[in-house]
């Protein structure tokens, strides 16, 4: 099955710097990456996705790219600010057929004023 | 708010009981998904069902359950509960169970369990 890794476990930034939480997936059959934002005590919600057939994706200040070669994906976060706090988490599925989606660990970022 | 409703917000009980989680997916989305998050094994997926049937199953265990009922809410139900079953349970509902148009996953803000 597929296996879905996940860095850092914990990531701290000062406010307006840059984060950047990497993931690798095993199976070469996974063609969507979905990136899923946790707030405590709420549940994941997706915040931006990526299928396999894309290099990068952009939306105002989170980006995705892929490399399909490679099985990596990362998530770019770029001037930070302290509602970015919170778990995210990546995951790799397959758009065809039911969906099984494996999740990486969680990286919990810290955004510090 | 996703749109998604979980009942109850917390449970707690004792080891060897039974208890049903319960999800309302967002109005229109066919297909609903239970996941078990828990801090030592992260977020992981139970089973899916698609407008009344089971549709893939991940590593859910035999003590578990779930169900799809025609006004499409759903059950996951948890018997003889150990310890280790102390969890957040997650449900999320997409729109379609396959195909390109159903990969967006909506999640509710989960059950609590913890056994005692």
């Amino acid at each position: 099955g597929e296996n879905v890794e996940q860095h850092p476990s914990t990531l701290s930034v000062q406010e307006g710097d840059s984060a950047v939480i990497k993931c690798t997936y095993s199976d070469s059959a996974s063609n969507y990456f979905p990136w899923y934002k946790q707030e405590l005590g709420k549940g994941p919600q997706l915040i931006i996705d990526i299928r396999s057939n894309v290099g990068e994706k952009k939306d105002q200040r989170i980006a995705v790219t892929l490399n399909k070669t490679a099985k990596h994906f990362s998530l770019h976060i770029t001037e930070t600010q302290p509602e970015d706090s919170a778990v995210y988490f990546c995951a790799a599925s397959t758009l065809w057929g039911y969906q099984k989606v494996t999740f990486g660990i969680g990286t919990k970022l810290q955004v510090i004023p | 708010d996703s749109g998604v409703t979980q009942t109850p917000k917390h449970l707690i009980t004792a080891t060897g009981q039974r208890v049903t989680l319960r999800c309302s997916p967002r109005s229109g989305d066919l297909s609903v998904y239970w996941y078990q998050q828990s801090l030592d094994q992260g977020l992981q997926f139970l089973i899916q069902y698609y407008n009344g049937e089971e549709r893939a199953k991940g590593n859910i265990l035999e003590r578990f359950s779930a169900q799809q009922f025609p006004d499409l809410h759903s059950e996951l139900n948890l018997s003889s509960l150990e310890l280790g079953d102390s969890a957040l349970y997650f449900c999320a509902s997409s729109v379609r169970g396959r195909g390109p148009s159903s990969y967006e996953q909506y999640f509710g803000p989960g059950t609590r369990l913890t056994v005692t």
